[in-house]
């Protein structure tokens, strides 16, 4: 079956603008989680939706942060007034269960100019 | 806080076999899980041990110790393809996410 899909696949944006990340996650899994991968680093955990709530946004860095999963399947990440620190590659998994094995997308890679 | 601990670079043989270690530090622990990521690819899914002992997949083992806060991936057989950057990560004892490691390089040379 298909697996999770993330668009755009690329966005290049300048400091300040608002952008917004899209996960489309596999069919059927309850749990979906955004995580950030600066390069050379490992994925750092951002939240984590149970259906349709956010079960824990423990990683947002500040409230220019915000995702919405609404109808518990595709979920979006925003981010306002971007900076260049902002500029990683945007991770989404998903599982089946929130203890089960989580299979990630191939990432939204988003540099801030 | 939780944290881990793997080598940053690793250079092994074709057709060898190599260990990639990784120690933790948690307050809370549901399992260690193992990751592979091509530059430029998705983390994807190697291995998962919840409790003591060896799992077997293939040419990939993975290994874990909540005695020692210490487990490892043993990969088998070496290939070319086998390059690539391989995380652990806990899952600690709020909800289902994952707190990765800085990852390993894994480098195999003909």
């Amino acid at each position: 079956g298909a697996g999770v899909s993330q668009t755009p696949s690329n966005k290049v944006t300048e400091k300040g603008k608002y952008v917004e990340l899209r996960c489309d996650p596999i069919s059927g899994h309850t749990a979906l989680y955004w995580y950030r991968q600066s390069l050379g680093q490992g994925p750092e955990f951002l939240i984590y939706f149970q259906g349709t709530g956010a079960a824990d946004d423990s990683g947002l860095p500040n409230d220019r942060f915000f995702a919405v999963r609404p109808e518990g399947s595709v979920s979006t990440l925003k981010i306002q007034r971007t900076e260049r620190g902002d500029s990683a590659v945007y991770l989404c998994a998903s599982s089946s269960l929130p203890e089960e094995t989580q299979y990630f997308g191939p990432g939204t890679r988003l540099l801030v100019l | 806080g939780q944290s881990l601990e793997q080598p940053s670079e690793v250079t092994a043989v074709e057709g060898a076999i190599v260990q990639i270690n990784c120690t933790y530090q948690t307050s809370g622990f549901y399992g260690l899980s193992w990751y592979q990521q091509h530059d430029g690819g998705a983390p994807t899914f190697l291995s998962y041990n919840a409790l003591d002992g060896l799992e077997e997949t293939g040419r990939f083992s993975s290994f874990l110790s909540r005695s020692d806060s210490y487990g490892y991936l043993l990969l088998q057989e070496l290939q070319m393809k086998d390059s690539a950057s391989y995380f652990c990560a806990i899952r600690g004892n709020q909800g289902g996410k994952l707190i990765f490691g800085q990852g390993t390089e894994l480098s195999v040379k003909p």
